[in-house]
């Protein structure tokens, strides 16, 4: 098992550009998830897949922003229309989890650095 | 409002001295509390899940302990190797947190040799 790997690491970009990340999960973890992160601060929760079912998504989370889990595998976010506050890490996590609800260890990918310019 | 506080900031130890760090929460019910280690650079790093009062959980220099109101997490003969930010995060109970983890800020903690 590889772990959580995440492309591109790092991705620079202008403003007003369409940019897209890919994550790919531990193979038999049927949780993805989604945060993101900026200097001197915890991880910001963007979205979470039950396999390829998108369950919840933050409510501070612009219209810009779109994330697809085709055949609950790989996953990707996009961002529309960048602007220079989109500028932070992006991670990725996946773990394993039923229909109960209670969230397990999440196991995290490298992130990709976002940089707008 | 569900909350999630870490102290402090940032702490430097010398190699050898232990030390605590410490996160309260202000959550309507606790579902499960985590400890995460992160690197510069690198996406966090699972340590430990306690899930009620009294719970303890030890790895090498490290245990972690959950009170009704706040977790530490102990670090004991500390080596530079420890040295990173640590996370705690919650889940709660709310209809409105329950899928999700709130983080804390981190405590950046520096090991000198």
């Amino acid at each position: 098992d590889t772990g959580v790997s995440q492309d591109p690491r790092h991705k620079i970009t202008k403003r007003g550009q369409n940019v897209t990340f890919r994550c790919d999960p531990i193979s038999e973890h049927n949780r993805l998830y989604w945060y993101r992160q900026t200097l001197g601060q915890g991880p910001e929760f963007l979205t979470y897949f039950q396999n390829e079912a998108q369950l919840e998504k933050s409510r501070l989370l612009s219209d810009r922003f779109s994330a697809e889990r085709p055949k609950g595998s790989f996953s990707t976010l996009e961002i529309q229309r960048t602007e220079q506050g989109d500028s932070a890490m992006y991670l990725c996590a996946s773990s394993s989890g039923g229909t109960s609800g209670l969230i397990y260890e999440q196991y995290f990918g490298p992130g990709t650095r976002l940089t707008v310019t | 409002e569900d909350q999630v506080t870490q102290s402090p900031e940032a702490l430097r130890l010398q190699e050898g001295e232990s030390s605590s760090l410490n996160c309260s929460y202000t959550v309507s019910g606790l579902r499960g509390l985590f400890w995460y280690r992160q690197d510069p650079g690198k996406g966090p790093e699972f340590l430990f899940t306690l899930y009620s009062a009294g719970e303890e959980k030890e790895k090498e220099r490290l245990k972690a302990t959950l009170t009704k109101k706040e977790s530490f997490l102990h670090i004991t003969a500390p080596k530079p190797e420890d040295s990173a930010t640590y996370l705690c995060a919650v889940q709660a109970k709310n209809a409105g947190n329950n899928r999700k983890l709130i983080w804390g800020l981190g405590t950046s903690l520096a090991v000198n040799p």
